[in-house]
C-alpha cells in the first residue's frame, strides 16, 4: 500500500536551517509529483511547494520562495524540503502528499504522510 | 493568485441532518476542485476531486457539485464520525491554495 513517511522535524532557532525528508513506498515514485503542505498549530492547511515527477518543475508559495528548496531523489524514493532562514511563522506540521495523477496531469493529493513537526524558536 | 473562500467557518448540526459547505474561487478554475476531511490530529483525507467525483472508499452520503467559481460539499445525513474540519483546494495551477476550512460539530 502507498506509504509516505516524513522525518527531520524538530526544534530549530530562527535563522537556522533544517532538512525534511519524505520516504515513499507502495507506488512508482518516479511517476508522480509530490507536494509539501504545512499546518501551523491550530490553523488551516497551507500549500508550500510541489515538484514534478522528474524534478524538472518546481513551484513555491510566496511565503517560502527563496528560503525553501524542494528536491527529490527518484533512486531513493525520497522527497526533500531544505528549509533555510527559518522564521517563527514557519512553525508547523509539514506533510508530504502524493499527486493523484501521473506525470504532469493536474490532480489533487490522494495520499498524505503523518506529518513532522517543525518548531522555530529561540 | 487564486483565493479560495469557504463558508461557514464552522457549523453545528444534529445527527441525520443535511449539511452544506460552500467554497468560492476568486476566478474560474473549471472543475479542478478537491475536498478534504481532516479529523483531529490526523492527516487530511481526500473526499472528492474534479468537484464531484467521490474518492474510492468515501461514503456515498458525501457529494460535491459546482464548476467555475462556486462549489458545494454536501453531507446528506450527518454521522458522528463526520466531525472534522473540511477544506477545499484549487489544483488547477500554482499556487494550490486551500480554503480556510469549515469545522463541523455535532449538536
Amino acid at each position: 500500500q502507498v506509504q509516505l513517511v516524513e522525518s527531520g522535524g524538530g526544534v530549530v532557532q530562527p535563522g537556522r536551517s533544517l532538512r525534511l525528508s519524505c520516504a515513499a513506498s507502495g507506488f512508482t515514485f518516479s511517476s508522480y509529483g509530490i507536494h509539501w503542505v504545512r499546518q501551523a498549530p491550530g490553523k488551516g492547511l497551507e500549500w508550500v511547494a510541489v515538484i514534478s515527477y522528474d524534478g524538472s518543475v518546481k513551484y513555491y508559495a510566496d511565503s517560502v520562495r527563496g528560503r525553501f528548496t524542494i528536491a527529490r531523489d527518484n533512486s531513493k524514493n525520497t522527497l526533500y524540503l531544505q528549509m533555510d532562514s527559518l522564521r517563527a511563522e514557519d512553525t508547523a506540521v509539514y506533510y508530504c502528499a502524493k499527486k493523484m495523477t501521473l506525470n504532469r496531469g493536474a490532480g489533487p493529493c490522494d495520499y498524505w504522510g503523518q506529518g513532522t513537526l517543525v518548531t522555530v524558536s529561540s | 493568485d487564486i483565493q479560495m473562500t469557504q463558508s461557514p467557518s464552522s457549523l453545528s448540526a444534529s445527527v441525520g441532518d443535511r449539511v452544506t459547505i460552500t467554497c468560492r474561487a476568486s476566478r474560474a478554475i473549471s472543475n479542478y476542485l478537491a475536498w478534504y476531511q481532516q479529523t483531529l490530529g490526523k492527516a487530511p483525507k481526500l473526499l472528492i476531486y474534479g468537484a464531484s467525483t467521490l474518492q474510492s472508499g468515501v461514503p456515498s452520503r458525501f457529494s460535491g457539485s459546482g464548476s467555475g467559481t462556486d462549489f458545494t460539499l454536501t453531507i446528506s445525513s450527518l454521522q458522528p464520525e463526520d466531525v472534522a474540519t473540511y477544506y477545499c483546494q484549487n489544483y488547477n495551477n500554482a499556487p494550490w491554495t486551500f480554503g480556510q476550512g469549515t469545522t463541523v460539530e455535532i449538536q
